[in-house]
């Protein structure tokens, strides 16, 4: 049974980087095609895709992101941490964790087991 | 904003069908493929379709996806007031090299 759940802080001020953790179960970090993704909803809004690490550490970010965000894991705590740095109340948002599996599904774009996600407030 | 393009909303009577619309360029619906996400109110986004055409296990054959040059669709056969809830479509765009979602088409039932 795979399961994610995101932690972190629920509120920042701007100019502040965020840090959140996905904790997973039910799979490894280590098997060949898995990955881990963050996506994030602002409130009221569309889903938005951020970035995402792979089995075999590669990494991949949204190219509007990509220079504030970091992806990291560490397969021996089962998580994957994402950092975003200078954040501003644009980055209101709930964020999501999902698993995906390139090998089973064959493409990129699939993310079969989400968390519930986590509700982040940038005010000053 | 999405460059996947879906309509706001849609809406039906119990039982009548719906069919969602999502439109993209040849980086991305153009030569990938189409999934579909189911996101009740208050939850977590769900796959239903995968594939352009597949459904996800579990996932009743009233839903039905299909995909034509740049565009996608999804369908809602028999609807009722279960499947109130916000749809988008996804996939990944080969330019961008970047996961896209659409920008989401909020379904109600009459």
């Amino acid at each position: 049974q795979i399961t994610l759940k995101e932690s972190g802080p629920t509120l920042l001020k701007p100019t502040q980087t965020l840090t959140l953790t996905c904790t997973f179960s039910g799979f490894s970090l280590t098997t060949d095609g898995v990955g881990v993704g963050w996506i994030r909803q602002p409130p009221g809004k569309a889903l938005e895709w951020l970035a995402v690490i792979y089995w075999d550490d590669d990494e991949r970010y949204s190219p509007s992101l990509k220079t504030r965000l970091t992806v990291t894991k560490d397969t021996s705590k089962n998580q994957v941490i994402l950092r975003m740095t200078n954040v501003d109340p644009a980055d209101t948002a709930t964020y999501f964790c999902a698993h995906t599996d390139v090998m089973h599904w064959g493409e990129v774009s699939i993310y079969d087991f989400w968390g519930q996600g986590t509700l982040v407030s940038v005010s000053s | 904003q999405s460059v996947l393009t879906q309509p706001p909303s849609v809406s039906a009577a119990p039982g009548q069908k719906v069919s969602i619309s999502c439109s993209g360029s040849s980086s991305n619906i153009g030569g990938n493929y189409v999934s579909w996400y189911q996101q009740l109110p208050g939850s977590a986004p769900t796959l239903l379709i995968y594939d352009n055409t597949k459904r996800s296990p579990g996932v009743p054959d009233r839903f039905s996806g299909s995909k034509s040059g740049t565009s996608a669709t999804l369908g809602i056969a028999g609807l009722h007031t279960g499947d109130e809830a916000e749809y988008y479509c996804a996939t990944w765009d080969s330019s961008l090299s970047a996961v896209l979602f659409g920008s989401g088409t909020t379904v109600t039932v009459l």
